[in-house]
This record gives C-alpha cells, structure tokens and sequence, in this order.
C-alpha cells in the first residue's frame, strides 16, 4: 500500500496560515490525495481532496506538487476550532473499491 | 438530512459476550465503511460494503467479527466472544458511490470490554 508521512505535530496561532506537508513519494497514477481532520471525541471529517491539479473549497486549500510526490494542506487563517488531528490519506483503488488508509497524522495546536 | 447514525454511543460489554454495533448511513449512501481506532492510534480499515455484499474485508480480524449490510436496514458490526483488546471506537462512514468520493464519518461506537 503506497504510504504517507507527515509530521506528528505542528502549532500555529490564531489567525496565522497554516501548512500542513505531506509527503507520499509510492503514490501511484491513480491515487486520490485526501485530507480528513478528526476532532477529540468524534469521528473524521472530511476537509479536501485532489488528484493532480491544486484544489480549493470553503475550509482549505491543496498544493499539490507537480510530481504527485507531496502536498500541502493550507489553512488560509487558523482558529481555535482547527485544532485537530488532520490525516492525509492515499485512497486506493482495488477492484473499484476504495479504502482509505489512515496514517498517524498530524497533530494541530492552535496557540490563542 | 441527518448524518451517519451510529448506536449505541457507548457499549460495555464482559469478556466473552457479543458486541452489536449499528450503523445507519446518509440517506441515498450504498456504500459503507467500518474502521477500528485504538486509544492514541489512527482509524484502521476494516471493511468495505455495498448493500447485500461485502467488497472488502481485509482489514477484519479472521475470527469473531463480521459484518452485513442488509438491503433494509443498518449495517452491522458484530464481535462475538469479546476480549479486552477489543475496546477501541468504531467509525462507520458511507458514501454515495464509492471509489473517490468523499466518506461522511459518524460519531463512533466506543467499545469497552470489561
């Protein structure tokens, strides 16, 4: 299974820009980039999600590089409510099903 | 629309009885996903269906779990014969098509064994 690696933690402050790296240099052509953040006590949430081309919605962007090898999950302006454990995940593509395969994430402090 | 459905929020059971975890996706989602997350550790992939029929299982423990989704009604997570290494929260997400859409989690099962 082509892999992720990200950094355990990271902290930012309040309104600042957040980058969260990722890096998946086993990823295959047809391997979606996904980004889901879990909050304490609750299930994941979906946050963003790209193939090749960067992508852009309400909650964030991704930076996609033009090798597929990483991406970057960006937080244009950081609140308290960031705070959460933000996973990025290689969905994979078996027999037309698709499983997403969790790593260890990164775990995001938010400094007031 | 509500959300994926999850029940009971909480389960305690004693080694050695079954635990019975239901899962009630959005409405129009046919495709539903288990995933298994330990104290301090990310989700691990369990299993993978589409009403009446499992698609992926290689992420299930090969004794005591299985799993249905029934053409009416939830999808089911059952653990016969439970021991403490099975306390964990257990996350149903569904979709609507599968492959490359997007999984709405529930709020997850956690599961206690006494």
């Amino acid at each position: 299974d082509a892999k992720t690696t990200q950094p355990n933690s990271m902290e930012s402050n309040e309104e600042e820009p957040v980058h969260l790296p990722c890096n998946h240099s086993t990823i295959s052509g047809t391997d979606y980039i996904h980004w889901y953040r879990q909050l304490p006590s609750q299930g994941p949430e979906y946050v963003i999600h790209g193939l090749t081309s960067n992508v852009n919605n309400r909650m964030a962007s991704l930076a996609i590089a033009e090798d597929r090898k990483s991406s970057t999950l960006i937080l244009h302006r950081a609140t308290l409510r960031d705070a959460a454990v933000y996973y990025c995940i290689l969905s994979l593509s078996i027999q037309g099903a698709q499983k997403l395969v969790f790593g260890q994430g990164t775990r995001l402090t938010i400094n007031p | 629309n509500a959300g994926v459905m999850q029940n009971p929020r909480h389960l305690v059971r004693r080694r050695g009885q079954e635990a019975r975890l239901r899962c009630s996706p959005m409405k129009g989602h046919s495709h539903v996903y288990w995933y298994r997350q330990l104290p301090e550790e990310g989700l691990k992939f369990m299993v993978y269906l589409q009403k009446e029929n499992i698609i992926d299982e290689s992420g299930m423990p090969k004794e005591r779990f299985s799993a249905e989704f029934p053409k009416e009604g939830p999808s089911i997570l059952r653990i016969q014969q439970v021991v403490r290494g099975d306390s964990a929260a257990y996350f149903c997400a569904s979709s609507p098509r599968g492959p490359k859409e997007k999984l709405f989690f529930g709020s997850g099962t956690q599961l206690s064994v006494l």
